[in-house]
């Protein structure tokens, strides 16, 4: 089975910090993203990863950067967090870019509560 | 712009009840549709996907979902929910190998 892993699953920071979510898979998946997930907004896509040192930005990136420096792990970094990004983070992965079809991958989320 | 649309915020249905969640999506080519469903605190499930061929699509747990193109829809189905049925289902799209979901259907079973 592929595994997504997220490594903190609740975190509270304070404003104006510096944080990291880490993001690991174990199926040398090319594909992988970050989302956001807020009550009656769905998920959102914050970045796109097709390739090591490579990345998209998707539909809200302001506020976050990411960093893919091995093919199996993807950073969401907030350079300087603030309370509107309190939210469920999720990390997700799945095959090749052009392969349409391929399922996508997700992790357990990351709650971010930022005070 | 392609979208997903999830009508309903909130469905009730009884126990052993049948169930249609509702999905409309909006793309200018054949959509790779996916339903996907979320339990409280966890991540999101596959239940089902659509990429072509045959219009009625079996998935896990006993769900299914039927593509109208005609119809712009992909509403999920199952014929008897069962208490841990109980979750958020999203409608999804694959727009160029970024998959962008609906804003989700909460699913309360009475019962």
């Amino acid at each position: 089975d592929v595994k997504v892993t997220q490594s903190s699953r609740y975190l509270v920071k304070r404003t104006g910090e510096k944080v990291f979510l880490e993001c690991v898979q174990d199926m040398d998946h090319e594909n992988m993203f970050w989302y956001r997930q807020d009550p009656g907004l769905g998920l959102r896509l914050i970045y796109f990863s097709y390739d090591v040192k490579m990345k998209e930005k998707g539909d809200i990136p302001e506020g976050y950067s990411v960093s893919r420096e091995k093919k199996e792990r993807f950073s969401l970094i907030l350079e300087s967090a603030s309370t509107n990004q309190t939210s469920m983070y999720l990390c997700a992965s799945s095959l090749i870019v052009g392969s349409s079809g391929n399922t996508i991958y997700f992790g357990e989320g990351s709650w971010l509560t930022v005070v | 712009a392609q979208s997903v649309t999830q009508p309903d915020i909130h469905i009730t249905v009884s126990e052993g009840a049948s169930l249609e969640l509702r999905c409309n999506y909006s793309y200018g080519a054949t959509p790779y549709l996916f339903w996907y469903v979320q339990s409280p605190g966890q991540g999101l499930q596959l239940l089902l996907k659509y990429f072509s061929g045959d219009t009625l699509v079996q998935g896990i747990k006993g769900f299914e979902a039927e593509f109208k193109r005609s119809q712009s829809s992909f509403n999920l189905r199952k014929p008897s929910v069962h208490w841990s049925d109980a979750a958020e289902y999203f409608c999804a799209l694959n727009r160029d190998d970024k998959i962008i979901f609906g804003k989700g259907t909460r699913l309360h079973i009475l019962p």
